[in-house]
């Protein structure tokens, strides 16, 4: 069975204070790492798909990284409109065709 | 472009009650996929439609749960009759027709807040 693992589950910065946020995962075959962004009473928006360990995605002040255990949300100078919940999902070959597997999410905090 | 929408935001009914909550896909999207997040848990899959088929419905807690999806269009989810442990955010999400390399990249709506009391 496929499993996910974020860390911390929540995180307190100061805007402009980088930091990383950890995705810690077991499955067989990965067919893919998924980071969602999620705000308060939205849906889970989708930020980057990793494939592959090595592989690297950049977004504004994000960038994922990806190994054969893990993945890291790397979020550089943040502002207070980072603040959200930031949710890491898995696709296995054990899985469904289409079935991610997600994890709790990182609550993160940007204190201006 | 409009992105998924669905309906209604929240439902607060009793136990032994009927619900039926809505999904509206992003237009032209073949995949539809509904989740449910208990409070303090992670979001968990319930089912997939690829048009008007079920493709995978291994999520779905039990018969209590029946999902439609007309025409391959919008989907409704129906809880018949609802239990307090049913109490959760449902999400439904969208997906262009997938592809071998992915990106399998989904569009998730709002939620529908279920409250069963």
């Amino acid at each position: 069975e496929d499993q996910v693992t974020q860390s911390p589950e929540a995180l307190r910065l100061q805007e402009g204070e980088s930091s990383s946020l950890n995705c810690s995962y077991t499955v067989s075959g990965l067919r893919g790492l998924f980071w969602y962004r999620q705000d308060p009473g939205k849906g889970p928006e989708f930020l980057f798909t990793l494939y592959s360990a090595g592989e690297e995605k950049e977004k504004e002040r994000l960038k994922a990284t990806l190994t054969k255990k893990e993945s890291f949300l790397h979020i550089t100078a943040p502002k207070p409109e980072d603040s959200a919940t930031y949710l890491c999902a898995v696709r296995g070959r054990s899985g469904g065709s289409y079935i991610p597997t997600f994890g709790r999410g990182t609550s993160l905090i940007v204190h201006p | 472009e409009a992105g998924v929408t669905q309906f209604p935001s929240h439902s607060v009914i009793e136990k032994g009650q009927t619900v039926t909550l809505r999904c509206d896909p992003i237009s032209g999207h073949d995949n539809l996929y509904w989740y449910r997040r208990v409070m303090g848990k992670e979001i968990k899959f319930l089912l997939h439609f690829v048009k008007e088929s079920k493709q995978d419905e291994s999520g779905m807690p039990n018969n209590r749960f029946l999902a439609e999806r007309t025409g391959g269009t919008y989907s409704t989810l129906k809880v018949q009759p609802a239990e307090l442990e049913d109490s959760g955010v449902y999400f439904c999400a969208s997906s262009q027709e997938a592809r071998r390399q992915g990106p399998w990249e989904q569009y998730f709506g709002p939620g529908t807040r279920l409250t069963v009391t």
